[in-house]
C-alpha cells in the first residue's frame, strides 16, 4: 500500500545549523507531497508541496525536491533559527483520492 | 481570520461519559476531516465529509460518530468515552480534492478519559 517514512525525532541542531529532514514514500503512482509544520500548540499548516517529478517546492527557507528515482522528498534549511522548532509532517496525496497520507511527524529542536 | 474554529481545546472525562467536539470554518470548503493524534504515529482519520448532509468513515471510525448539518460545522462525537480515546484531535477542511490538496487546521482539542 502507499505510505510515508520519516526520520525519527527528535532532531535537535544548534542555531544556524545546517536542517535534513529525511522522507521517503511508497505509492503505486505519482502523488503530490507535501511537508506541513506544526508549531507548539497550534494546529498543523502547509509548508511546502511538489506535485510532480523534479519539482521544488520551497517556502521560509526550506526547500523539499521531489525526488522519483529514489522516492524522496526530504525537507531542509541552510540556516536554522530557534524559530523552526516544531514538528514536521511529510505526507503524500493522489489527484484521484481525498485523503492525505501521513507520516509520524519529526521533531525539531533548535538550541540557541 | 477565524479560518478553523475547534470547541472545546481541552476536556477530561470519565469512562462511559458522552462529549461533542465542535468544528466550525469560515471559508466556504466543501471537505471537511477530523483526525486523531497520537504520539509516534502521526495522524489517522477518523471521519470526513465532502459536502453538507454528507460523511464517510475513515481508518479509525470506531467509537465515533459525526454529523454535517450545515456546510460550515462538522462535529465529532463520542458515544461511550473510553481511555483510548485520549488524544488530541484537530479539525481540518479543504477545497474538494481535485485542487491544491490544501488542508486548513483548527488549533486541536485535546481530550482526556480517565
Amino acid at each position: 500500500g502507499n505510505s510515508v517514512t520519516q526520520m525519527e525525532g527528535p532532531v535537535t541542531l544548534s542555531e544556524e545549523a545546517f536542517l535534513t529532514i529525511n522522507c521517503t514514500y511508497t505509492a503505486t503512482g505519482y502523488p503530490s507531497l507535501f511537508w506541513y509544520v506544526q508549531y507548539p500548540g497550534e494546529g498543523l499548516q502547509l509548508l511546502l508541496k511538489a506535485t510532480k517529478a523534479d519539482d521544488k517546492g520551497s517556502n521560509k527557507g526550506f526547500e523539499a525536491t521531489y525526488r522519483k528515482e529514489t522516492t524522496s522528498f526530504h525537507l531542509e534549511k541552510g540556516s536554522v533559527q530557534v524559530s523552526d522548532s516544531a514538528v514536521y509532517f511529510c505526507a503524500l496525496k493522489f489527484d484521484s483520492n481525498y485523503q492525505l497520507i501521513w507520516g509520524a511527524g519529526t521533531k525539531l529542536i533548535i538550541k540557541p | 481570520n477565524a479560518g478553523v474554529t475547534q470547541t472545546p481545546k481541552f476536556r477530561v472525562l470519565k469512562t462511559g461519559q458522552s462529549m461533542t467536539l465542535l468544528c466550525a470554518q469560515d471559508m466556504n470548503h466543501e471537505y471537511m476531516y477530523w483526525y486523531r493524534q497520537d504520539p509516534g504515529m502521526g495522524l489517522r482519520l477518523i471521519h470526513y465529509s465532502v459536502g453538507e448532509g454528507t460523511t464517510a468513515k475513515g481508518e479509525v471510525p470506531d467509537g465515533y460518530n459525526v454529523s454535517r448539518l450545515k456546510k460550515q460545522n462538522f462535529l465529532l462525537g463520542l458515544e461511550s468515552a473510553a481511555p483510548s480515546q485520549t488524544s488530541v484531535y484537530f479539525c481540518a477542511s479543504s477545497y474538494p480534492h481535485r485542487s491544491t490538496g490544501e488542508l486548513f487546521f483548527g488549533e486541536g482539542s485535546r481530550l482526556t478519559v480517565l
